[in-house]
């Protein structure tokens, strides 16, 4: 049973470009988290997803990002017209359920030029 | 609103000696919560968690941690410290579906 893969593992934008990063969670799951984390800091919840509907993205900017799970595929974060504040490195996790232990990919580190 | 604090940004013990890494939660309603370890360039992985039942709860690699509800803590230990343990760790609250982490504590063991 493979575990949360996400890819890519690195991705440089130019600043005003699109970064979609991708989140396959383990088999069974149909919870899906993205947090971000910032360099020296901690680990900020950012959208929680079950498939097709977004539960909780009180913690996603209100401009310029967003994410889908779809019934079909990987979940995916879009941030358009990335800036270098973006840089970051972005965790997805999946778990079996609410209240579940998270399983966390290897993550994405974006850099933004 | 639900909160989590590690008091400590930075804990640093001898190999072989006992470590307490310090977790307070704020949550209306009752929490789950969880203790991950972070190594460089990796993904969170999962320690230990408290849903219910017994206070003091074992997890991976001899940690434990103790859910004090009166004090609103769970402080994570290990009675001896290896130089391998050495990592970030984050507490975390799950409630209503939502997950709240710290900003985590850096454990340095020195040999």
């Amino acid at each position: 049973n493979a575990g949360v893969m996400q890819n890519p593992r690195h991705l440089v934008r130019r600043r005003g470009q699109e970064a979609r990063l991708r989140c396959s969670p383990m088999k069974g799951h149909s919870h899906v988290y993205w947090y971000r984390q910032l360099p020296e800091e901690g680990l900020k919840f950012m959208v929680y997803l079950q498939k097709e509907n977004i539960i909780d993205e009180s913690g996603m900017p209100k401009e310029r990002f967003s994410a889908e799970f779809p019934k079909e595929g990987p979940s995916i974060l879009r941030i358009q017209q990335v800036v270098r504040g973006d840089s970051a490195a972005y965790f997805c996790a999946s778990s079996p359920g609410t209240a579940d232990i998270q399983y966390f990919g290897a993550g994405t580190r974006l850099s933004v030029l | 609103a639900q909160s989590v604090a590690q008091p400590e940004d930075q804990v640093n013990v001898a190999e072989g000696n006992p470590l307490t890494v310090k977790c307070t939660y704020s949550v209306s309603g009752n929490p789950y919560l969880f203790w991950y370890v972070q190594y460089p360039n990796r993904g969170l992985q999962f320690l230990l968690k408290y849903i219910t039942g017994d206070n003091l709860v074992k997890g991976s690699y001899g940690f434990e941690a103790e859910f004090n509800k009166s004090q609103t803590s769970f402080h994570l230990k290990k009675p001896s410290a290896l130089v391998s343990d050495s990592a970030l760790y984050f507490c975390a609250l799950t409630n209503a579906g939502k997950s709240t982490f710290g900003d985590g504590t850096t454990l340095t063991v020195k040999p």
